[in-house]
């Protein structure tokens, strides 16, 4: 157990619709990362938090956001829906910010599928 | 940018044996951190092993160890006496200090026959 929760850990809705995943990270970590991985593929960087603050984003499309609330956990929110969003959604802490030589710990996932 | 590739997209061992995944990577900073993770069949991301670029000795965690080449930019991860709970995708990952995220490779499926 990485000590990063996730819920849902399963999700099926239909294109179109909106879904919101939650994370709360491990005790004492401030930053949230969230990756996406689509079936029988490697990790895509979407976004980043420290402290509530956005730092980082990678290829996180328009339609989706996400934010850090004060109590440090985490959500991302999913738009407009469509096939190919479906996918494995990981959430993901760590300790500190930017130092790198931070590992970061991985939820378990949130397996959304689109319908 | 950093690139992470793992030219291996499957690998298989025999049970108790040893294997080696290769990777690659791409970067011109001097200093930075390197990971291995494993996901087995639930998905789940694991931490194998990680190793830091201003170190010459090679990380080591159990079964597990690296063999980090520098100049080469080359990272492997030897798996020894492997067991069949070590099947699983492995990720090689690469961490700068100056950005937060982390860059993947696509992943070797390791399989292990009994």
């Amino acid at each position: 157990d990485s000590g990063v929760t996730q819920t849902p850990k399963h999700l099926i809705t239909a294109t179109g619709q909106r879904v919101t995943l939650r994370c709360s990270p491990r005790s004492g970590d401030l930053s949230v990362y969230w990756y996406q991985q689509s079936l029988d593929q490697g990790l895509q960087f979407l976004i980043q938090y420290y402290n509530g603050e956005e730092r980082a984003k990678g290829n996180i499309l328009e339609r989706f956001s996400a934010q850090q609330f004060p109590d440090l956990h985490s959500e991302l929110n999913l738009s407009s829906l469509e096939l190919g969003d479906s996918a494995l959604y990981f959430c993901a802490s760590s300790v500190e910010l930017g130092a790198g030589r931070n590992t970061i710990y991985f939820g378990e996932g949130s397996w959304l599928t689109v319908v | 940018a950093q690139t992470v590739t793992q030219s291996q997209p499957e690998m298989s061992v025999q049970e108790a044996e040893t294997v080696t995944l290769s990777c690659t990577y791409d970067t011109s900073e001097s200093d930075y951190y390197l990971f291995w993770y494993k996901q087995p069949p639930s998905r789940q991301m694991i931490l194998v092993i990680r190793q830091e670029a201003y170190k010459q000795q090679n990380a080591t965690e159990n079964r597990f160890s690296v063999n980090f080449q520098k100049a080469a930019k080359s990272f492997s991860l030897k798996i020894s006496d492997s067991q069949l709970g070590d099947a699983a995708m492995y990720f090689c990952a690469y961490r700068s200090p100056y950005k937060d995220d982390m860059r993947f490779g696509a992943g070797t499926r390791l399989t292990v026959k009994p």
